[in-house]
């Protein structure tokens, strides 16, 4: 059963350029998560997709933006990039189970993506 | 807003347990209290969740005291493998904003 699964593991873009990282969730799950993670800190939400609408929303500009297909897959968009935006960008993916108050097995991240802005 | 205390570091040897606690005074009524595991330029690991009480799995365990102010990852035997950082958190999937994942725990473990 395939986990979470990123692409690019890896990319150097130079500040002002525009960047897309792409994410696949685990099977069975339905709601998509990314979160910035910035080296030595720990991962800062950045906002969260379900059926194929933004649900909710960490504290990030407008530059950053995202989208899910209907399946499930999503991207994360940059535009604009800045220097600060180095990071390593996680995927987390859950099932939307509304009968509890969290996923019972948490999210399941991917390894990431990790961006350079030159 | 549940914010959570950890300590910065911890050290130990293989074979030991390992107890890290986490502070969190604010936690809300439909908060559950979740444990994470992060290895160098990986994503983090779920370990581990609970709401109150004990909870046990085949890696690790979970202590929360009744007033759920706290809670304690229980390591058992740990090897050099578990050298990791570990994160609590604590929120609702309803707030997703609300899962702070802070600074973590740096845990070295030494032969």
């Amino acid at each position: 059963d395939a986990g979470v699964t990123q692409s690019p593991t890896h990319l150097i873009k130079t500040r002002g350029q525009q960047v897309t990282l792409r994410c696949s969730p685990k099977s069975g799950h339905d709601t998509v998560s990314w979160y910035q993670q910035a080296l030595g800190q720990g991962p800062q939400f950045i906002f969260q997709y379900y059926e194929e609408e933004e649900r909710q929303r960490g504290n990030f500009p407008d530059r950053f933006s995202g989208h899910q297909f209907p399946n499930y897959s999503s991207e994360l968009n940059v535009n604009a990039l800045l220097l600060g935006d180095s990071a390593l960008y996680l995927c987390a993916s859950s099932f939307n189970d509304h009968r509890v108050n969290f996923p019972q097995d948490g999210y399941t991240f991917g390894s990431g993506t990790r961006l350079t802005v030159v | 807003l549940a914010k959570t205390t950890q300590p910065i570091s911890m050290d130990s040897y293989e074979g030991q347990e390992v107890n890290i606690t986490c502070s969190h005074n604010n936690i809300a009524t439909n908060d559950y209290i979740t444990w994470y595991q992060q290895f160098p330029s990986q994503g983090p690991r779920f370990i581990i969740q609970g709401y109150k009480t004990k909870v046990t799995n085949e890696v690790a365990s979970l202590f929360i005291p009744a007033d759920r102010k706290s809670s304690t990852l229980s390591l058992p035997r740990v090897s050099l493998s578990d050298t990791a950082v570990y994160y609590c958190l604590v929120g609702d999937q309803r707030n997703t904003d609300k899962l702070i994942f802070g600074t973590g725990t740096r845990l070295q473990v030494f032969p």
